[in-house]
């Protein structure tokens, strides 16, 4: 398996733009997670899925922010309009939950967003 | 919510010595404690793990403890190697493992092995 595989890899846009962000998850996984990283805020939790079901929103920090889950292989994560302060590195993660073969998420490389 | 705190934010040892890292977490409900080496560029990439019912873990050089009653546990790397010179993440859940519940990391370790 390729793994978690996220979209694009690096991405600048301008104040105001809409971004999106994309994921794939591991084939077969049933949870999938979205992430941001900054250096002051660490990994927070932004939202997550599971078998293609939003489950808990509440990290999302604005209106702004929007994801998606459209099918088990494909995610979004959006952000209209986009600010200075949303610039971070977003990641994508999956898991299968319930199995002893595999409980830990699985990241992607992240996208590392800038917005000027 | 869960609160996890990590300790040091800094660790610098050298090659050949051993590296501790310490976290405390804040709800009784947790049990399921993973750790994440983080490398420049990468997303974090799973490395060891534990559940409420087992106290210690040991995966050759690395190890982790978890004591219930004080909400702790921490990250032992012995005989330090330079690829081990990463960030390294604790993280708290209420799940079994990736399901049913959000991980909430720590805020991280940057592990710097001098050779």
């Amino acid at each position: 398996d390729a793994g978690v595989i996220q979209s694009p890899r690096h991405e600048v846009t301008e104040m105001g733009q809409e971004v999106t962000l994309r994921c794939k998850p591991i084939s077969g996984h049933d949870y999938l997670f979205w992430y941001r990283q900054t250096m002051m805020r660490g990994l927070e939790l932004l939202i997550y899925f599971n078998n293609n079901v939003p489950i808990d929103d509440s990290g999302m920090p604005e209106d702004r922010f929007s994801a998606k889950m459209p099918n088990a292989s494909f995610s979004t994560l959006k952000i209209q309009p986009s600010e200075p302060r949303d610039s971070a590195v977003y990641f994508c993660a999956s898991s299968l939950y319930g199995t002893e073969m595999n409980y830990g998420y699985t990241f992607g490389s992240g996208t590392r967003l800038t917005v000027v | 919510g869960e609160n996890v705190e990590q300790h040091p934010s800094t660790l610098s040892v050298q090659e050949g010595d051993s590296a501790v890292i310490k976290c405390t977490y804040s709800d009784s409900a947790s049990n399921y404690f993973p750790w994440y080496k983080q490398e420049l560029g990468k997303g974090p990439q799973l490395i060891i793990d534990i559940r409420s019912n087992v106290g210690e873990k040991k995966d050759q050089r690395i190890a982790v403890t978890l004591n219930k009653t004080a909400k702790h546990f921490s990250l032992h790397i012995t005989e330090t190697q330079p690829e081990d010179s990463a960030v390294y993440f604790c993280a708290a859940s209420m799940g079994s493992g990736g399901g049913a519940d959000g991980l909430t990391f720590g805020k991280g370790t940057h592990l710097i092995i001098q050779p």
